[in-house]
């Protein structure tokens, strides 16, 4: 079975202070992949980022950086310099190879107040 | 833009009505997927759609019936619906099985009253 956990429910912060938003999974297969979305208040649902489980170089693109650690079953995200519209809520989520199913965790709440 | 498209952005329904939720995407993706969404929780797969086949149902009640006419179009049917029913219906598509991420339209909020 696939688990994905994201033990913070809501973070709250003032804009240009950096965010880090943690992601635990759990999971049997030796191929799998990961996923960051986010959900804005409008609804739908935006495609962040994908880690497959061979690649651990972490990544940057803009304020965005992502951490992944095998080692610690840990696929963490960063916002830098948050903004107002970094406001949504972030989810991870887990996928095997052969798998349609995408695991998401819970889903983690940022509000950026201005 | 979203590259997946959703009609309507909301509907209201009675419990005895039918309607029906309509996708579309031009991505040239062959897996679909309709997710429920309730407030403050994560998507929960209903159906998933491979080459125009229903692959997976998840366990949706039959009051709820896909329909995909073509690769590019998904359609949900609503029947006989409860107020529990009401929620953030997502369509997504995807280029292949597993490891594709999954593009999403912005959804239809449906109420049932």
């Amino acid at each position: 079975a696939q688990k994905v956990t994201q033990a913070q429910t809501e973070i709250s912060v003032v804009e240009k202070e950096d965010v880090t938003l943690d992601c635990v999974y759990e999971t049997r297969d030796t191929t799998y992949y990961l996923f960051w979305y986010k959900q804005p208040p409008s609804g739908e649902l935006v495609f962040l980022i994908r880690r497959n489980s061979f690649d651990e170089q972490n990544e940057i693109s803009g304020r965005y950086s992502w951490n992944f650690q095998k080692s610690t079953s840990s696929f963490n995200f960063t916002i830098t310099a948050s903004q107002v519209v970094d406001s949504a809520v972030y989810f991870c989520a887990l996928s095997g190879s052969n798998d349609y199913k995408l695991s998401f965790g819970a889903g983690t709440t940022v509000t950026v107040r201005a | 833009d979203t590259e997946v498209t959703q009609t309507p952005k909301h509907l209201v329904m009675g419990m005895t009505n039918k309607k029906s939720l309509k996708c579309e995407q031009h991505m040239g993706h062959r897996a679909m997927y309709w997710y429920k969404q309730k407030a403050k929780k994560p998507p929960e797969l209903m159906f998933v759609y491979s080459y125009e086949k229903l692959s997976i149902n998840e366990s949706v009640p039959s009051r709820f019936s896909p329909e995909c006419p073509n690769s590019s179009l998904l359609n949900l049917h609503l029947h006989a619906l409860q107020p529990e029913d009401s929620a953030l219906y997502l369509c997504a598509s995807s280029g292949r099985l597993g490891g594709s991420p999954l593009h999403f339209g912005n959804g239809t909020r449906l109420t049932v009253t």
